[in-house]
């Protein structure tokens, strides 16, 4: 198993331009989560799915969208990027059980600068 | 919603010396809760963690202690080694609810 892959692993944009960043997991968890970390700082929660066409909303969504059309993906799009969005980008996932919770699995992350 | 807070933000023990990081969480409800290991560049992994129907649970020279009552649990590291130099996280959880990360402690072991 590859686990948690995400591409690329830097990228710089300029203000205003948009990207998708990657996030494939081959461990068929059903949840899986978008997070930010910026420098010096612990890990929030951008967006999160609970399986195949469903997403919502985490503590800072605003200038990302998801969508999650199968399991394994979950790509996070970036609109109109700024420079508050200067940070690493960490997706994971895990499999959650109705009585038990499973370890969380996070990708190798994206380290992105917007100039 | 639920709020981890996590001290010491910074920690330096000399190798051999024990390492303790506390964290308190304000639902009453959280279930679950994880330790990761962040190393420089690195992403977070997972090195412990502990239900909330168990009071301390032990790995080798780490070991998770659970207060409910008090709301805290912390993370002990025995015997301390320079590749245990890293950030750690706790977090916390419970059903129907997300992950809350704490903010980090970063911990280095003098040789």
């Amino acid at each position: 198993n590859a686990g948690v892959t995400q591409t690329p692993k830097f990228r710089i944009l300029k203000i205003g331009q948009s990207m998708t960043l990657q996030c494939t997991q081959d461990m068929n968890h059903n949840y899986m989560y978008w997070y930010r970390q910026d420098p010096g700082m612990g890990l929030k929660l951008i967006y999160y799915s609970v399986g195949a066409g469903i997403t919502d909303k985490g503590e800072v969504p605003n200038g990302y969208n998801v969508s999650r059309s199968t399991t394994e993906d979950f790509p996070l799009r970036l609109e109109l990027a700024a420079p508050s969005q200067t940070s690493v980008y960490f997706c994971a996932s895990s499999y959650r059980a109705e009585i038990s919770y499973n370890e969380q699995f996070f990708g190798p992350g994206t380290r992105l600068t917007v100039l | 919603g639920e709020n981890v807070e996590q001290h010491p933000s910074t920690l330096s023990v000399q190798e051999g010396d024990s390492a303790v990081i506390k964290c308190t969480y304000s639902d009453s409800a959280s279930n679950y809760f994880p330790w990761y290991k962040q190393e420089l560049g690195k992403r977070p992994q997972l090195i412990i963690d502990i239900r909330s129907n168990v009071g301390e649970k032990k790995d080798q020279r780490i070991a998770v202690t659970l207060n409910k009552t008090a709301k805290h649990f912390s993370l002990h590291i025995t015997e301390t080694q320079p590749e245990d130099s890293a950030v750690y996280f706790c977090a916390s959880k419970n059903y129907g609810q997300n992950f809350v990360f704490g903010p980090g402690t970063r911990l280095s072991v003098l040789p």
